[in-house]
């Protein structure tokens, strides 16, 4: 099966500072990578699937991009409300594996 | 509005089983494949099982092969997963979430959806 791998597991960043996530597939997935953000005790919600188009209602600030192997996900002017955990998904076929997540606060 | 909203979870014993629903409004529930993600108690999301939008095709993960059911009544906009010979591993809020079995078009060529919506979740506790 192929592996989703994600890094940092956690990041602390300023009000305003670019952050950038990157998920890493242990084989060519295409563009077949989505992104969620699950805030603290809130439900997941798709911010980004086939790795860089936007869903619907999520603010600009958030992009995806790569193919492949390589992707991720960058948060241009980190805010509050982006405190969360972040996590990529891989969907060519089963399984729909998910990296183990990348946790964002504020300092 | 969309809407998944899942029941059945509660206590169960090691060796167990326990039927999860989720019951789906809001889109046309029969063009949709549907999932079932879970997440441990302060864990990531490990995505567990997808039925296609007609019922016919299933797939799950490693470790749910041979125990875990899924099964789908378009005329209820229903899901089912049911659970046998539940582990302590299996402990998790348990998620559906919808999958539009379209395709989009995208420099060139039509992809598939990802899973979309999610539902609440419900809560599933093996212990003896």
């Amino acid at each position: 099966d192929i592996q989703m791998t994600q890094s940092p597991s956690s990041l602390s960043a300023s009000v305003g500072d670019r952050v950038t996530i990157t998920c890493r597939a242990s084989q060519d997935i295409s563009i077949y990578l989505a992104w969620y953000q699950q805030k603290p005790g809130k439900v997941p919600k798709l911010l980004i699937y086939g790795a860089s188009t936007l869903q619907s209602g999520v603010p600009s600030r958030f992009s995806g991009s790569g193919s492949g192997t390589g992707f991720t996900l960058t948060i241009s002017s980190l805010q509050p409300e982006d405190v969360g955990s972040y996590y990529c998904q891989k969907y060519n076929s089963a399984p729909w594996t998910f990296g183990q997540g990348t946790k964002v606060e504020i300092k | 509005q969309v809407q998944l909203v899942e029941s059945g979870g509660g206590v169960v014993q090691p060796g167990r089983s326990l039927r999860l629903s989720c019951v789906a409004s809001g889109f046309t529930f029969s063009s949709y494949n549907m999932h079932w993600v879970r997440q441990a108690p302060g864990k990531g999301l490990e995505w567990v099982a997808v039925i296609s939008y007609d019922g016919r095709n299933t797939y799950y993960e490693d470790s749910v092969k041979g125990r875990f059911t899924l099964s789908r009544d378009n005329s209820k906009n229903t899901l089912y997963l049911q659970m046998n010979s539940l582990r302590g591993e299996d402990t998790a809020v348990y998620y559906c979430a919808n999958q539009n079995s379209g395709n989009y078009y995208h420099s060139g060529r039509y992809y598939q959806y990802a899973m979309d919506v999610w539902g609440q979740g419900t809560t599933v506790t093996v212990s003896s």
